[in-house]
């Protein structure tokens, strides 16, 4: 099992329409979560990280639930460019490694 | 401001060949990182620098070599390329100080455009 997982999708949404996605991680001493976007055939960016009593910016918004093990996105009013792989990103408590998800590919259709 | 500059962005490689990929970064950043991405698998850390004249093993070091040539260039050196090195490579800085990564701060990485490479 990897440690940190995600479905692949592709998830196929209309524009304008709200998505989520989740990603779920094993390690339970787990302490820094991220989402960072990819497009294709470019480099990883940062979107938002992810806190412990939940974050938003703008349109996006990311959540923790530390008891199930998982981080969710929640994007509102998809707009075309929203289309990417969002990959998903733990940090281990006392390493230092970022452990990353496989990403989900999100389309947005006009 | 460039950020972080990976070269070359592509190259094909026989079985057994050389080549280093080169990296630097203008953001005074003191960690760099060196990955591996894969179809179907999240990045994989091949070596990382915390600081200038350290290096460090990741989850995949074997069959590279990485060099921190100053604080701005973190290279990574293929001695002998297998089939099983074929991959997009990316380079990533950080800025953060001494030691291991901590804090959220110091785990955002600006990555550079990538490399890919083949090989036969």
């Amino acid at each position: 099992r990897k440690e940190v997982e995600q479905d692949p999708g592709p998830f196929n949404v209309p524009e304008g329409a709200t998505v989520a996605f989740n990603c779920t991680y094993s390690n339970s001493a787990s302490q820094s979560f991220f989402w960072y976007r990819q497009d294709c055939r470019k480099e990883p960016k940062l979107l938002m990280s992810v806190y412990s009593s939940g974050n938003e910016d703008g349109r996006f918004t990311a959540q923790l639930n530390r008891a199930s093990q998982y981080i969710s996105l929640l994007i509102r009013d998809s707009k075309l460019s929203d289309s990417a792989t969002y990959l998903c990103v733990v940090k281990r408590d006392s390493n230092y490694q970022l452990i990353w998800g496989a990403g989900t590919k999100l389309i947005i259709k006009p | 401001n460039a950020g972080v500059t990976q070269t070359p962005k592509f190259q094909v490689l026989k079985t057994g060949q050389s080549m280093t990929l080169q990296c630097a970064q203008d953001m005074n950043h003191n960690s760099m990182y060196w990955y591996r991405q894969d179809p179907g698998m999240g990045l994989r850390l091949i070596y990382y620098s915390a600081s200038e004249g350290t290096t460090d093993k990741g989850e995949v070091p074997n069959g590279y070599n990485v060099s921190r040539l100053n604080k701005r260039e973190f290279s990574l050196r293929l001695e002998s390329a297998a089939p099983s090195q074929t991959s997009v490579y990316f380079c990533a800085s950080s800025s953060r100080g001494g030691g291991p990564p901590s804090g959220v701060g110091a785990n955002v990485l600006t990555f550079g455009a990538g490399s890919r490479l083949t090989v036969l």
